[in-house]
Protein backbone atom coordinates (compact mmCIF):
# COMPACT_ATOMS: atom_id res chain seq x y z
CA UNK A 1 0.00 0.00 0.00
CA UNK A 2 1.09 3.55 0.05
CA UNK A 3 3.41 4.95 2.55
CA UNK A 4 3.31 8.52 2.94
CA UNK A 5 7.00 9.89 5.29
CA UNK A 6 6.51 13.43 6.37
CA UNK A 7 9.64 15.69 7.47
CA UNK A 8 10.71 17.70 9.91
CA UNK A 9 8.58 16.03 13.31
CA UNK A 10 8.99 19.95 14.74
CA UNK A 11 9.78 22.93 13.09
CA UNK A 12 10.01 26.78 15.19
CA UNK A 13 10.40 29.50 13.04
CA UNK A 14 10.33 33.24 14.13
CA UNK A 15 7.38 35.17 13.03
CA UNK A 16 7.53 36.72 9.65
CA UNK A 17 9.74 34.00 8.30
CA UNK A 18 8.89 30.90 5.90
CA UNK A 19 8.50 27.42 6.69
CA UNK A 20 8.54 24.53 4.76
CA UNK A 21 7.32 20.78 5.33
CA UNK A 22 8.18 18.29 2.72
CA UNK A 23 6.67 14.84 1.55
CA UNK A 24 7.63 11.84 -0.17
CA UNK A 25 5.07 9.30 -1.27
CA UNK A 26 5.68 5.95 -2.74
CA UNK A 27 2.87 4.98 -4.58
CA UNK A 28 2.68 6.11 -8.31
CA UNK A 29 -0.98 5.95 -8.73
CA UNK A 30 -1.24 8.54 -5.98
CA UNK A 31 -2.86 11.70 -7.71
CA UNK A 32 -4.64 13.89 -5.20
CA UNK A 33 -2.34 15.46 -2.46
CA UNK A 34 -4.00 17.60 0.30
CA UNK A 35 -2.72 19.66 3.64
CA UNK A 36 -4.53 19.62 6.92
CA UNK A 37 -3.82 22.07 9.67
CA UNK A 38 -4.96 20.80 13.21
CA UNK A 39 -4.93 23.54 15.54
CA UNK A 40 -4.77 22.27 19.15
CA UNK A 41 -8.02 20.25 20.48
CA UNK A 42 -9.63 21.34 17.16
CA UNK A 43 -10.29 19.04 13.69
CA UNK A 44 -8.23 19.06 10.93
CA UNK A 45 -8.98 21.58 8.12
CA UNK A 46 -7.57 21.16 4.37
CA UNK A 47 -5.70 24.38 3.61
CA UNK A 48 -4.69 23.60 0.34
CA UNK A 49 -4.50 20.53 -2.12
CA UNK A 50 -3.03 19.74 -5.63
CA UNK A 51 -3.60 17.31 -8.31
CA UNK A 52 -0.98 15.41 -9.94
CA UNK A 53 -1.80 17.15 -13.53
CA UNK A 54 -0.07 20.81 -11.56
CA UNK A 55 3.18 20.68 -10.42
CA UNK A 56 2.59 24.17 -8.28
CA UNK A 57 -0.55 26.16 -6.30
CA UNK A 58 -0.92 28.82 -4.83
CA UNK A 59 -3.10 30.59 -2.16
CA UNK A 60 -1.78 33.99 -0.32
CA UNK A 61 0.25 32.69 1.85
CA UNK A 62 0.44 29.10 1.50
CA UNK A 63 1.96 27.17 -1.46
CA UNK A 64 2.01 23.39 -2.69
CA UNK A 65 4.55 21.68 -4.82
CA UNK A 66 4.68 18.79 -6.66
CA UNK A 67 7.41 16.38 -7.94
CA UNK A 68 5.61 13.22 -9.52
CA UNK A 69 9.12 11.97 -10.86
CA UNK A 70 10.76 12.06 -6.87
CA UNK A 71 7.54 11.25 -5.93
CA UNK A 72 7.35 14.06 -3.57
CA UNK A 73 5.63 17.39 -2.40
CA UNK A 74 6.20 20.10 0.14
CA UNK A 75 4.23 22.95 2.12
CA UNK A 76 5.28 26.30 1.70
CA UNK A 77 3.96 28.94 4.00
CA UNK A 78 5.77 32.57 3.76
CA UNK A 79 5.49 35.65 6.36
CA UNK A 80 4.32 33.53 8.98
CA UNK A 81 2.20 34.56 11.75
CA UNK A 82 1.38 32.79 15.22
CA UNK A 83 -1.62 31.93 14.03
CA UNK A 84 0.02 29.52 11.70
CA UNK A 85 1.32 27.48 14.64
CA UNK A 86 -0.64 23.85 14.44
CA UNK A 87 -0.11 20.23 13.47
CA UNK A 88 0.51 20.33 9.37
CA UNK A 89 -0.52 16.61 7.98
CA UNK A 90 0.12 15.86 4.66
CA UNK A 91 -1.68 13.36 2.98
CA UNK A 92 -1.73 11.11 -0.61
CA UNK A 93 -4.35 9.72 -2.22
CA UNK A 94 -5.58 6.85 -4.55
CA UNK A 95 -9.05 6.42 -6.15
CA UNK A 96 -11.29 3.37 -5.09
CA UNK A 97 -14.32 3.47 -7.02
CA UNK A 98 -15.63 6.64 -5.97
CA UNK A 99 -13.97 6.83 -2.86
CA UNK A 100 -10.47 8.44 -2.25
CA UNK A 101 -8.11 6.63 -0.11
CA UNK A 102 -6.13 8.80 2.07
CA UNK A 103 -2.84 8.13 3.37
CA UNK A 104 -1.38 10.34 5.44
CA UNK A 105 2.04 11.67 7.24
CA UNK A 106 2.86 11.55 10.93
CA UNK A 107 2.72 15.32 11.04
CA UNK A 108 4.53 18.36 11.24
CA UNK A 109 4.24 20.47 14.41
CA UNK A 110 4.93 24.18 13.78
CA UNK A 111 5.70 26.85 16.38
CA UNK A 112 5.99 30.50 15.16
CA UNK A 113 7.56 32.69 17.80
CA UNK A 114 7.09 36.17 18.51
CA UNK B 1 -20.18 24.53 5.53
CA UNK B 2 -20.20 21.07 5.69
CA UNK B 3 -20.87 19.49 9.09
CA UNK B 4 -19.76 16.19 10.56
CA UNK B 5 -20.99 15.57 14.02
CA UNK B 6 -19.43 13.09 16.25
CA UNK B 7 -21.31 11.69 18.63
CA UNK B 8 -19.42 12.37 21.52
CA UNK B 9 -16.45 14.21 22.46
CA UNK B 10 -15.07 12.08 25.46
CA UNK B 11 -15.85 8.60 26.30
CA UNK B 12 -14.22 6.19 28.68
CA UNK B 13 -14.96 2.16 28.50
CA UNK B 14 -14.15 -1.05 30.04
CA UNK B 15 -11.97 -3.48 28.19
CA UNK B 16 -14.18 -6.17 26.59
CA UNK B 17 -17.30 -3.97 26.26
CA UNK B 18 -19.28 -3.52 23.20
CA UNK B 19 -18.37 0.40 21.80
CA UNK B 20 -20.39 2.75 19.38
CA UNK B 21 -18.61 5.81 17.68
CA UNK B 22 -21.31 7.38 15.58
CA UNK B 23 -21.06 10.09 13.21
CA UNK B 24 -23.41 11.95 10.98
CA UNK B 25 -22.79 14.07 8.65
CA UNK B 26 -25.40 17.03 6.92
CA UNK B 27 -23.87 17.27 3.46
CA UNK B 28 -25.48 14.54 1.07
CA UNK B 29 -21.98 12.95 1.00
CA UNK B 30 -21.51 9.62 -0.69
CA UNK B 31 -18.28 8.65 1.39
CA UNK B 32 -18.09 8.86 5.06
CA UNK B 33 -14.38 7.44 6.60
CA UNK B 34 -13.30 6.57 10.29
CA UNK B 35 -9.78 7.03 11.35
CA UNK B 36 -7.37 7.02 15.12
CA UNK B 37 -5.17 9.99 15.50
CA UNK B 38 -2.19 8.38 17.51
CA UNK B 39 0.82 11.11 18.60
CA UNK B 40 3.17 10.27 16.16
CA UNK B 41 1.32 8.14 13.62
CA UNK B 42 -0.83 10.76 12.49
CA UNK B 43 -4.04 9.78 11.16
CA UNK B 44 -4.94 5.84 9.93
CA UNK B 45 -7.43 4.96 8.28
CA UNK B 46 -9.79 1.98 9.09
CA UNK B 47 -12.94 1.47 7.26
CA UNK B 48 -14.55 3.54 5.10
CA UNK B 49 -18.45 3.47 2.95
CA UNK B 50 -18.92 4.45 -0.34
CA UNK B 51 -22.61 3.88 -0.64
CA UNK B 52 -25.42 2.87 1.56
CA UNK B 53 -23.98 -0.73 3.42
CA UNK B 54 -21.47 -0.68 1.86
CA UNK B 55 -17.73 -1.10 3.21
CA UNK B 56 -14.12 -1.78 2.87
CA UNK B 57 -11.22 -2.26 4.87
CA UNK B 58 -8.85 0.71 5.49
CA UNK B 59 -5.19 0.02 6.81
CA UNK B 60 -5.78 -0.78 9.99
CA UNK B 61 -9.66 -2.72 10.39
CA UNK B 62 -8.52 -5.20 12.74
CA UNK B 63 -10.89 -5.10 16.04
CA UNK B 64 -13.33 -2.64 14.86
CA UNK B 65 -16.36 -3.21 12.47
CA UNK B 66 -18.53 -0.52 10.99
CA UNK B 67 -22.52 0.32 9.83
CA UNK B 68 -23.87 2.25 7.12
CA UNK B 69 -27.89 1.84 7.33
CA UNK B 70 -28.16 5.85 6.22
CA UNK B 71 -26.51 7.79 3.60
CA UNK B 72 -25.90 10.44 6.43
CA UNK B 73 -24.83 8.11 9.73
CA UNK B 74 -21.98 6.00 9.85
CA UNK B 75 -20.95 4.33 12.96
CA UNK B 76 -17.84 2.67 14.28
CA UNK B 77 -17.87 -0.83 16.46
CA UNK B 78 -15.29 -1.86 18.91
CA UNK B 79 -16.46 -5.56 19.01
CA UNK B 80 -14.50 -6.56 22.72
CA UNK B 81 -13.02 -3.24 23.57
CA UNK B 82 -8.92 -3.19 24.36
CA UNK B 83 -6.74 -0.82 25.87
CA UNK B 84 -4.52 -0.83 23.01
CA UNK B 85 -7.79 0.70 21.45
CA UNK B 86 -7.51 4.18 23.50
CA UNK B 87 -7.21 6.90 20.51
CA UNK B 88 -8.44 9.86 19.30
CA UNK B 89 -11.15 8.63 16.78
CA UNK B 90 -12.16 11.05 13.65
CA UNK B 91 -15.15 10.70 11.20
CA UNK B 92 -14.45 12.16 7.59
CA UNK B 93 -17.02 12.59 4.91
CA UNK B 94 -16.68 13.57 0.92
CA UNK B 95 -18.53 13.66 -2.31
CA UNK B 96 -17.62 11.11 -4.22
CA UNK B 97 -15.24 11.41 -6.75
CA UNK B 98 -16.32 10.98 -10.39
CA UNK B 99 -13.77 12.30 -12.37
CA UNK B 100 -11.35 13.90 -9.92
CA UNK B 101 -10.59 12.98 -6.27
CA UNK B 102 -12.75 15.07 -3.90
CA UNK B 103 -11.58 16.38 -0.50
CA UNK B 104 -12.43 15.30 3.05
CA UNK B 105 -14.15 17.00 6.13
CA UNK B 106 -13.29 15.88 8.97
CA UNK B 107 -15.74 15.89 12.42
CA UNK B 108 -14.11 17.32 16.15
CA UNK B 109 -13.44 13.13 16.88
CA UNK B 110 -14.08 10.87 20.15
CA UNK B 111 -11.25 10.92 22.48
CA UNK B 112 -12.01 7.08 23.40
CA UNK B 113 -10.07 5.67 26.35
CA UNK B 114 -10.72 1.86 27.57
CA UNK B 115 -9.51 1.36 31.09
Amino acid sequence: GENVEQHPSTLSVQEGDSAVIKCTYSDSASNYFPWYKQELGKRPQLIIDIRSNVGEKKDQRIAVTLNKTAKHFSLHITETQPEDSAVYFCAASIRTGTASKLTFGTGTRLQVTL
Amino acid sequence: DVKVTQSSRYLVKRTGEKVFLECVQDMDHENMFWYRQDPGLGLRLIYFSYDVKMKEKGDIPEGYSVSREKKERFSLILESASTNQTSMYLCASSVASGTANQPQHFGDGTRLSIL
